[in-house]
């Protein structure tokens, strides 16, 4: 069966400082891979998502950046933090298929402090 | 922007009674998901609704969409002190193989032993 791995599973940074969000997912190849931000009481916002091997797409402007260096490792990183990035980041896969749904870790608590 | 609109925002019931929470929608759609969130973990895929399916059951849930009203509900029958969760709706959309799910803001439920 297929699984996802997403660590840490709480982090606390300081402004300025460097992040590195780690997904692999088990069990599955060629996954599609996404990460979300969810805001606190809030619903999810995509950030970035792969369809292959070092393809990465960006779905909104921000401080972040994303790699995928290998089929099953999705990296969420950051240069310098900014307090707005505090948040619980979510990673999650699907097979690529119409109607097949997306299946999440247990995400990341960041704060920036 | 968010595509789904869950209402209420939050709903607190006994436990055996039954659960509705509705969602509305602004654009066209090919499916429609449900998704629910223990606190503090990811998300969990209930069931997926077509754009030309009506009604769906899954054990104790039952889904509606009317595309006419742009809107969907999810119906927990019989409710259990461990459906309290927080529960999400989300429209998607494909884009180069990739799912893009837009997710409403959800509804917290509380089932009451």
């Amino acid at each position: 069966s297929q699984t996802i791995h997403q660590w840490p599973a709480t982090l606390v940074q300081p402004v300025g400082s460097p992040l590195s969000l780690e997904c692999t997912v088990e069990g599955t190849s060629n996954p599609n891979l996404y990460w979300y931000r969810q805001a606190a009481g809030r619903g999810l916002q995509l950030l970035f998502y792969s369809v292959g091997i070092g393809q990465i797409s960006s779905e909104v402007p921000q401080n972040l950046s994303a790699s995928r260096p290998q089929d099953r490792q999705f990296i969420l990183s950051s240069k310098k933090l900014l307090l707005s990035d505090s948040g619980f980041y979510l990673c999650a896969w699907d097979l690529g298929l119409g109607n097949s749904p997306l299946h999440f870790g247990n995400g990341t608590r960041l704060t920036v402090t | 922007s968010q595509q789904g609109e869950e209402d209420p925002q939050a709903l607190s019931i006994q436990e055996g009674e039954n659960a509705t929470m509705n969602c509305s929608y602004k654009t066209s759609i090919n499916n429609l998901q449900w998704y629910r969130q223990n606190s503090g973990r990811g998300l969990v895929h209930l069931i997926l609704i077509r754009s030309n399916e009506r009604e769906k059951h899954s054990g104790r849930l039952r889904v509606t969409l009317d595309t006419s009203k742009k809107s969907s509900s999810l119906l927990i029958t019989a409710s259990r002190a461990a459906d309290t969760a927080s529960y999400f709706c989300a429209t998607d959309r494909w884009f180069q193989g990739a799912q893009k799910l837009v997710f409403g803001q959800g509804t917290r439920l509380t089932i009451n032993p």
